[in-house]
């Protein structure tokens, strides 16, 4: 299976600021990856496919970028309402794998 | 618009078994794939495996094999995921999610709690 390792598994940062996630895959995953946020209770939600494609719907203060086994999830000007879980997803190869996650809380 | 509507959720003794459902609307059921997936409290995604709506085809995570079974109703657009021999590893929300690859629609999850 491919390992997905997310850091950091905490963030603290004040509104307005810029954020930034990181995903490594245990080996090349060509660009078969996905980000989502996940709220409490909630089910998680798409934010970014193949890697750098914004989903319908979702801020453009949202981007994601990387390639090989190195990807990256950036939060531009961090609001109140992104407050939040987020994970990556690699859908290369099965079974698909996700990262420990990402909770992202306001400084 | 695309609806995944999960049943609800279920205390189940050790043992047991329980079947989930997943009713979807908005979208041509039997072109898509559907997948489930665990959620542990405070924990990790894990896939548990897919079907594909028209023809029932599925694919599981090994891990998973034995435990859950997929299987889907085209004539009420309906996947279902039966999980068997329950223990208290099994205690977690279960999501049923559309797409081959990655996710734009999730059901509101289904909570499991095994507990005798």
């Amino acid at each position: 299976d491919i390992q997905m390792t997310q850091s950091p598994a905490s963030l603290s940062a004040s509104l307005g600021e810029t954020v930034t996630i990181e995903c490594r895959a245990s080996e090349d995953i060509y660009n078969g990856l996905a980000w989502y946020q996940q709220k409490p209770g909630k089910s998680p939600q798409l934010l970014i496919y193949n890697a750098n494609s914004l989903h319908t719907g979702v801020p453009s203060r949202f981007s994601g970028s990387g390639s090989g086994t190195q990807y990256s999830l950036k939060i531009n000007s961090l609001q109140s309402e992104d407050v939040a879980s987020y994970f990556c997803q690699q859908y290369y190869d099965y079974p698909y794998t996700f990262g420990a996650g990402t909770k992202l809380e306001l400084k | 618009e695309v609806q995944l509507q999960q049943s609800g959720a279920e205390l189940v003794k050790p043992g047991a078994s329980v079947k989930l459902s997943c009713k979807t609307s908005g979208y041509t059921f039997s072109n898509y794939y559907m997948s489930w997936l665990k959620q542990m409290p405070g924990q990790n995604i894990e896939w548990i495996g897919n079907i594909y709506g028209g023809n029932g085809g599925t694919g599981y995570n090994q891990k998973f094999k034995g435990k859950a079974t997929l299987t889907v109703d085209k004539s009420s657009s309906t996947a279902y995921m039966d999980l068997s021999s329950l223990t208290s590893e099994d205690s977690a929300v279960y999501f049923c999610a559309m797409g081959s690859d990655w996710f734009a629609y999730w059901g509101q999850g289904t909570l499991v709690t095994v507990s005798s």
